[in-house]
Parts: structure tokens; C-alpha cells; sequence
């Protein structure tokens, strides 16, 4: 069991480019969370997935971020038009029916 | 607004002694984790914490929750190098997320044991 596989590990973008990352879940994980975490702060929630639904986009920015986990292949946050402010590391964690989480390796994005 | 504070927010500590990092949170759970990250790294699973009186151990690090309080410790004991990284709590407060699962993560604290 390979984990909860992203890629890519390192991510640089200039400003007003879009930005893509991918998030494979466990085998057998239906539920994807996206978070972000800002340098030197916490992971804060953005987005709950299942597949082919967004079930909470509570912590989603209102513009420029949208996020799909396909019925097929991988979940994919997408920021467009990314701005400095949107350099920080990205984690995806998938569970089955249990609770706990499993986290990916993250992406971590830099804006130029 | 759900909170979860951990303070210290830094700590600087010798090798062989002991320290308590706090994690205060601000709505009923029944349930907590406890992750490190090393710098540039994912978050590893370190403990977690089901019930009220919950005390788990692993190694020098040993794990407590009160949910009566709200409030979960991680307890280092003799410190050693090795420990330095950054400790999260984590809150998943089941009433508030509606069952989402979602969590709230604390504001890390930042540990530096000196040799």
C-alpha cells in the first residue's frame, strides 16, 4: 500500500500562472481532505471530498481555488492566477470509514 | 469560532529534562491527536486520544486528555535531540463538523532540545 501519494513535491509558479496538484488517496479511501499550511503556522482546513462530490468547501478562498476528485484518477486542487500570497504547503489526507486520517507528503508551492 | 491554542509556541529546552506542551481547545471533542513535523516534512502520527482520562505513551512522549477541561498535554520526558520538530494537536469536533470529520488543527509548538 503506497500511502496517500501527491505530487509534485515542489511546485514554483509566477505570479497569474495556475497551479495544479494531484492527491492519490490509500487504496480503498473514498474521503480526501485538502489543507493548507502558511510558513510557520498550522494546517488549516480548505476542502472535504468524496468522489465526484465537494462535501465541505467551508475553507476553500471564494476565488481563484476549486478543487474535483474525479470518479477516475486523482483529486486536484487547482489555484488559478496564483499571487505570492499563495506560497505555503499543501496537504491531502484520505480516510476509509474510520476517523483518522492518513496524510500525504504535500506539495509545497512558491510563487515567484 | 472553533479555537485550539497550544502554547508554548516555542520551547527551548536542554537535553535530559522534562517539559509539558499544552493544547487548549475551545469545543466539546471526544476525540485528539498529537502529530510532529519535521522541517520540509509531512505530519506523523503520534498519538491518539479517544476518551476523557485517555493517557497514551510512546517512547519519552506520554499523551493525556481531559475533555471535562478541554485540554490535552504532551509530556516530554529527559528530552533528547532527537525530539527537536514541530508538535500539532488536532481537535475533530464531531458535533460541529456534522460529521465531516474535519480538523482543527492547533498552532504548533516549535521544539528545540539543545545538546
Amino acid at each position: 500500500n503506497a500511502g496517500v501519494m501527491q505530487n509534485p513535491r515542489h511546485l514554483v509558479r509566477r505570479r497569474g500562472q495556475e497551479a495544479r496538484l494531484r492527491c492519490s488517496p490509500m487504496k480503498g479511501h473514498s474521503h480526501v481532505y485538502w489543507y493548507r499550511q502558511l510558513p510557520e503556522e498550522g494546517l488549516k482546513f480548505m476542502v472535504y471530498l468524496q468522489k465526484e462530490n465537494i462535501i465541505d468547501e467551508s475553507g476553500m478562498p471564494k476565488e481563484r481555488f476549486s478543487a474535483e476528485f474525479p470518479k477516475e484518477g486523482p483529486s486536484i486542487l487547482r489555484i488559478q492566477q496564483v499571487v505570492r500570497g499563495d506560497s505555503a504547503a499543501y496537504f491531502c489526507a484520505s480516510r476509509g470509514t474510520s476517523r483518522g486520517y492518513t496524510f500525504g507528503s504535500g506539495t509545497r508551492l512558491t510563487v515567484v | 469560532e472553533l479555537k485550539v491554542e497550544q502554547n508554548p509556541l516555542f520551547l527551548s529546552m536542554q537535553e535530559g529534562k522534562n517539559y509539558t506542551i499544552y493544547c487548549n481547545y475551545s469545543t466539546t471533542s471526544d476525540r485528539l491527536y498529537w502529530y510532529r513535523q519535521d522541517p520540509g516534512k509531512s505530519l506523523e502520527s503520534l498519538f491518539v486520544l479517544l476518551s476523557n482520562g485517555a493517557v497514551k505513551q510512546e517512547g519519552r512522549l506520554m499523551a493525556s486528555l481531559d475533555t471535562k477541561a478541554r485540554l490535552s498535554t504532551l509530556h516530554i520526558t529527559a528530552a533528547v535531540h532527537d525530539l527537536s520538530a514541530t508538535y500539532f494537536c488536532a481537535v475533530d469536533p464531531l458535533r460541529e463538523s456534522s460529521g465531516t470529520y474535519k480538523y482543527i488543527f492547533g498552532t504548533g509548538t516549535r521544539l528545540k532540545v539543545l545538546a
